[in-house]
């Protein structure tokens, strides 16, 4: 199967500083590209749909000017946390979506943990 | 998403088949059904999908009733390392590729 990765795997900042994740599709192109984020005992939330080349469209009350999605490339999506504060440490999860598969391919997950 | 029903918890004995059941009687006749499995601290992974004929795969069974309105996925022979949070997931519309999660079921491999 398609293999997603993401870098960091973990992380710990402070609080008011920005954090950037990123999300690699390895062995495929991805048109399509989903952040998505799991707090404690809780189901994952989608964040934000981003295609290649265009703007990323977010979720209801999903802030899209301090979650900054970037999705320059076939194989590379960025999602950077800015001004982070604790309330934004979660489990941060991408997928990624190609050409011909009818399944979304996922990440192993970042922690991201805000002091 | 078409909304999906599934039972919270279920444990299995390890060696024994798993059969995990979901209810999705709002389903319509162009819609796919997805399942997915989240062990701890983990992202999600596929497991399959289907859309009227059963399914299998080397992970898993897929059996969808005739009238599409549940369906079950059945691990032949769980291990430990089955035990994980299954979801069932029909998304909306045709081409629709958008994964509303629900709570899934917990499953818990027995020794």
């Amino acid at each position: 199967g398609a293999v997603v990765s993401q870098h960091p795997s973990w992380v710990i900042c402070k609080s008011g500083t920005s954090v950037k994740i990123e999300c690699r599709s390895l062995d495929f192109q991805a048109t399509t590209m989903f952040w998505y984020r799991q707090f404690p005992k809780q189901s994952l939330m989608l964040m934000a749909t981003s295609n290649e080349g265009s703007k990323a469209t977010y979720e209801q009350g999903v802030e899209k000017d301090k979650f900054l999605i970037n999705h320059a490339s076939l194989t590379l999506s960025t999602l950077t946390v800015t001004s982070a504060h604790p309330e934004d440490s979660s489990f941060y999860i991408c997928s990624a979506l190609g050409p011909g598969y009818n399944e979304q391919f996922f990440g192993p997950g970042t922690r991201l943990t805000v002091l | 998403d078409a909304k999906t029903t599934q039972p919270p918890s279920m444990d299995c004995a390890e060696g024994r088949a798993a059969n995990l059941p979901c209810n999705h009687s709002t389903i319509s006749g162009n819609e796919y059904v997805y399942w997915y499995r989240q062990i701890h601290s983990q992202g999600p992974q596929y497991i399959i999908h289907g859309l009227k004929n059963n399914e299998t795969n080397e992970m898993a069974s897929l059996i969808i009733t005739e009238d599409r309105k549940s369906s079950t996925l059945i691990l032949p022979h769980a291990t430990l390392r089955d035990t994980a949070v299954y979801y069932c997931i029909v998304p909306s519309g045709a081409g629709s590729y958008q994964l509303t999660f629900g709570k899934g079921t917990k499953l818990s491999v027995i020794p």
